[in-house]
């Protein structure tokens, strides 16, 4: 089964609003999470290192008062993009890494974002 | 930044064909990933390598660490039509961080 949902699964939205994506680990505890970006036949791209309880590490270039990260309870993160814009589109997942440093991630189901 | 040079970029096969992809980097990996993505999911961990010279199988799926610790493969033996996807080759650089980075991925079409 499972191991990861996110909640939507998409969403459209209008420029200039916000829009929330939830990330929940459905059997283990997750003191770190991952939040992804892939555009249109492109590679994943991480984003940023979810932190349980803790602030988000961001990767370069991503920018941390647009793409806003809770990590509030040891089974969900939120990501949050801000005064979205139509380049925010993409789809966006998450993934839990379960093996302690193995490197081993189980991803969640994605959420497609479209802003017009 | 470190790279995966993943090859190659589509496959074009006839179903029942053998398929072989490879991933290669400049870096020296703690692990070795092997993922599928279909059309509007996540992607879906096939096979995961944790030694060098490490070859793994997952039913018609086999996978090899190579012994620099810096290349792997994927094998597909005998292609049906539900392997079509993207594969991409994921790597961990160090034991310690739990960051993995991406290859661009090989897209495996099958004709019909």
């Amino acid at each position: 089964g499972a191991v990861v949902s996110q909640h939507p699964s998409w969403v459209i939205c209008k420029s200039g609003t916000s829009v929330k994506i939830e990330c929940r680990s459905l059997d283990f505890q997750a003191t770190t999470m991952f939040w992804y970006r892939q555009f249109p036949k492109q590679s994943l791209m991480l984003m940023a290192t979810s932190n349980e309880g803790s602030k988000a590490t961001y990767e370069q270039g991503v920018e941390k008062d647009k793409f806003l990260i809770n990590h509030a309870s040891l089974t969900l993160s939120t990501l949050t993009v801000t005064s979205a814009h139509p380049e925010d589109s993409s789809f966006y997942i998450c993934s839990l890494p379960v093996g302690q440093g193995s490197g081993e991630q189980y991803f969640g189901p994605g959420t497609r974002l479209t802003v017009t | 930044g470190q790279q995966l040079n993943q090859s190659p970029q589509s496959m074009f096969i006839q179903e029942g064909e053998d398929v072989s992809m490879n991933c290669t980097s400049s870096s020296i990996f703690n692990t070795w990933l092997w993922y599928k993505q279909d059309p509007g999911e996540g992607p879906v961990l096939l096979i995961a390598l944790y030694k060098a010279g490490e070859l793994t199988s997952n039913g018609r799926l086999t996978a090899q660490f190579g012994t620099t610790r810096k290349d792997s493969f994927l094998n597909i033996s005998a292609s049906i039509p539900s392997d079509v996807g993207i594969y991409f080759c994921a790597g961990q650089l160090a034991i310690w961080d739990d960051k993995i980075i991406f290859g661009k991925g090989t897209r495996l079409h099958i004709l019909p």
